[in-house]
């Protein structure tokens, strides 16, 4: 069964803190790992996108690892800000068949930034 | 501004009733998606169409009814309302089917009561 989990749920760090979001997937045959930024009442927006062969992007402070082997993937954000504060949704993309252009999304990690 | 817009933005209506929600993309893309956004803020696929060609239908009750009257338009319409359907309503759009990026819209909050 194509799954992905995501960990935490929740998480409340301090401004200027560094953070490591994990994400845990099941889904094949694997096209690519996305992460997306959701703020309260907007829509998600895409972080970074990762295929098979790529296992490190970076977009600003935000860094996503993958690592196809065990399937898992890590979004780490550098010097939190305010606006870091959203909820952060791992999405695996499946690409052949009957799941061509589907989308598997984790539950997210709702990501709490204190000042 | 290019973008994936949606409309209304909010929605309340008694159980029972009829709605739609309009969707529009200005991307020059072959495919669009709606999504359903639970109270857990978890993302499910409803709906995909391919250059206004159903792809993807899950398993959604045959009261939701998309329709696509040109591919840069993705409306959906649902009838006799539940409770149950209080939701936020994502509409996306990428340039292929397959893997490629979605962009997502505003998304429409609806509450039945």
């Amino acid at each position: 069964k194509n799954q992905v989990e995501q960990s935490p749920q929740s998480l409340i760090i301090l401004e200027g803190k560094n953070c490591t979001l994990q994400c845990n997937y099941t889904v094949s045959p694997f096209s690519n790992l996305r992460w997306y930024k959701q703020d309260t009442g907007r829509g998600p927006v895409s972080l970074t996108i990762m295929t098979f062969s790529e296992n490190t992007k970076s977009n600003g402070r935000y860094t996503a690892t993958l690592d196809a082997d065990t399937k898992q993937s890590s979004l780490h954000i550098t010097a939190s800000q305010l606006s870091d504060s959203a909820s952060y949704i791992c999405v695996v993309s499946a690409n052949r068949g009957s799941t061509l252009g589907r989308l598997y999304f984790g539950r997210g990690t709702q990501l709490t930034v204190w000042p | 501004d290019t973008a994936v817009s949606q409309t209304p933005k909010y929605l309340v209506t008694q159980m029972g009733n009829d709605k739609s929600i309009k969707c529009e993309q200005n991307l020059g893309h072959d495919t669009m998606y709606w999504y359903k956004q639970d109270s857990k803020k978890f993302l499910k696929i409803m709906f995909s169409y391919n250059n206004k060609e159903l792809i993807i239908n899950e398993t959604v009750p045959n009261r939701f009814s998309p329709k696509s009257p040109d591919k840069a338009h993705l409306n959906l319409h649902i009838n006799s309302l539940e409770l149950g359907d209080s939701a936020v309503y994502f509409c996306a759009s990428s340039q292929f089917i397959g893997p490629y990026e979605q962009y997502f819209g505003p998304g429409t909050r609806l509450t039945v009561t």
